[in-house]
């Protein structure tokens, strides 16, 4: 069973500060790979999806890499915004839209 | 567009009663997938419907059903209500697997 970890499982950043939050998978026979937000007592965001065979995304101040081989992806935040305290997570899916998420990382930015 | 919408929003039940859920995707999107969402487990996968199919389906007893309609329109099923079912219940539809999924804000259930 695929097994996805997030490190770390918080943060808190001073505002401007880039940032890397980390996600690692034990399988890497993956079929794609998302990054997403969630608010407080709100459903999920999605934010950047790589395909299996795409290395990176990028959307605006966010870059999200994939390394299949090794089991990870990284989720680069720049320039860093109170706006962008959430919590993060990272799922990957063998097959079609059956996703396994992380357990989450929880940024906080100060202002 | 619109979004994809959950009805209801709360829902509280007692033990051993049975609750459906409700999804409606995106205009447009055939594939509707479930979550639940747990501070213990996280989130886990149910199931996905496309075109009134299921295509996969997660680890869940079963309990745990759904269903889709010709209209993409999916609803989910718990019947036999445990205290451990209690969570949100999150709905996600896209067009295909290779698309981005979007999520709604999901159903609380409550289980007493």
């Amino acid at each position: 069973k695929q097994e996805v970890t997030q490190i770390p499982a918080a943060l808190s950043v001073p505002e401007g500060e880039n940032l890397v939050l980390n996600c690692s998978f034990t399988d890497s026979a993956i079929y794609n790979l998302q990054w997403f937000r969630q608010d407080p007592g709100k459903g999920l965001t999605s934010l950047l999806l790589i395909q299996s065979s795409q290395r990176e995304q990028t959307s605006g101040r966010l870059n999200a890499s994939l390394d299949k081989s090794s089991g990870r992806s990284t989720l680069y935040i720049a320039a860093s915004q109170p706006g962008d305290s959430a919590t993060y997570l990272c799922a990957v899916s063998r097959t079609g839209n059956q996703f396994y998420f992380g357990t989450g990382t929880s940024l906080t930015v100060i202002p | 567009k619109a979004g994809v919408t959950q009805t209801p929003r709360y829902l509280i039940k007692t033990r051993g009663q049975q609750v459906t859920l409700s999804c409606s995707p995106i205009s447009g999107h055939r594939s509707v997938s479930w979550y639940q969402q747990t501070p213990g487990q996280g989130l886990q996968f149910l199931f996905e419907y496309f075109s009134e199919t299921q295509r996969n389906k997660g680890n869940f007893p079963g309990r745990f059903s759904g269903r889709q309609f010709s209209n993409s329109r999916s609803e989910m099923n718990v019947s036999t209500l445990e205290l451990g079912d209690s969570a949100l219940y999150l709905c996600a539809s896209n067009r295909h697997s290779t698309d981005t999924q979007y999520f709604g804000p999901g159903t609380r259930l409550t289980v007493l």
